[in-house]
């Protein structure tokens, strides 16, 4: 399997654009998270889906982000409009959560650079 | 919100030498499970261990667990230039939703 794979991997804008990160999760996977990481707060849980309905969006920061995930292999993370602060590393992960455990595998992430 | 807090911030070690890492959280667990990061790249999956392991090994990793402090360690013995990464310990609670948290990491560098 090609693992999880994030698009791009690196993403410069100005403030004020929209933004769109991209991720394909491993086939069989049944739950997808997606992480911010920075310095400052370190990895920070934004959403996850369990078969594609969102379960827990309480770690997106504000109205600006909204995540969709349409199938099974596909998710979004879109942030409209953009802000310097939303700088960080966005990682999608997924996992085959069972009996409600799981390892995740981590895409290599999306670097975010807001002017 | 950070559940586990690792601990040293930073540890640099010669090759050969054992590395030990520490975390501590603070609610009850279900599972716990140490990650590990190269720089510039995803979290890779290291073990898992569960709230009523005391131990759990793979190849030189250890991890031990102590419910009743809160607390587990990551244990690398003869290390290896290659094991330079930052580490992370993971919890989740339980309940209906899996949701893995993750601490601030410990940055190993192991020296040639």
């Amino acid at each position: 399997d090609a693992g999880v794979i994030q698009s791009p991997r690196h993403e410069v804008t100005e403030m004020g654009q929209e933004v769109t990160l991209r991720c394909k999760p491993i086939s069989g996977h049944n739950s997808l998270f997606w992480y911010r990481q920075t310095m400052m707060r370190g990895l920070e849980l934004l959403i996850y889906f369990n078969n594609n309905v969102p379960i827990d969006d309480s770690g997106m920061p504000e109205d600006r982000f909204s995540a969709k995930m349409p199938n099974a292999s596909f998710s979004t993370l879109k942030i409209q409009p953009s802000e310097p602060r939303d700088s960080a590393v966005y990682f999608c992960a997924s996992a085959k959560v069972r009996a409600n455990t799981g390892e995740l595998f981590f895409g290599e992430g999306s670097r975010l650079t807001v002017l | 919100s950070q559940q586990g807090e690792e601990d040293p911030q930073a540890l640099s070690i010669q090759e050969g030498e054992n590395a030990t890492m520490n975390c501590s959280y603070k609610t009850s667990i279900n599972n716990l499970q140490w990650y590990r990061q190269n720089s510039g790249r995803g979290l890779v999956h290291l073990i898992l261990i569960r709230s009523n392991e005391r131990e759990k090994h793979s190849g030189r990793l250890r991890v031990t667990l102590d419910t009743s402090k809160k607390s587990s360690s990551l244990l690398i013995t003869a290390s290896r230039a290659a094991d330079t990464a930052s580490y992370f310990c993971a919890t989740d609670s339980g309940g209906s939703n899996y949701k893995l948290t993750f601490g601030k990491g410990t940055l190993l560098t192991v020296n040639p």
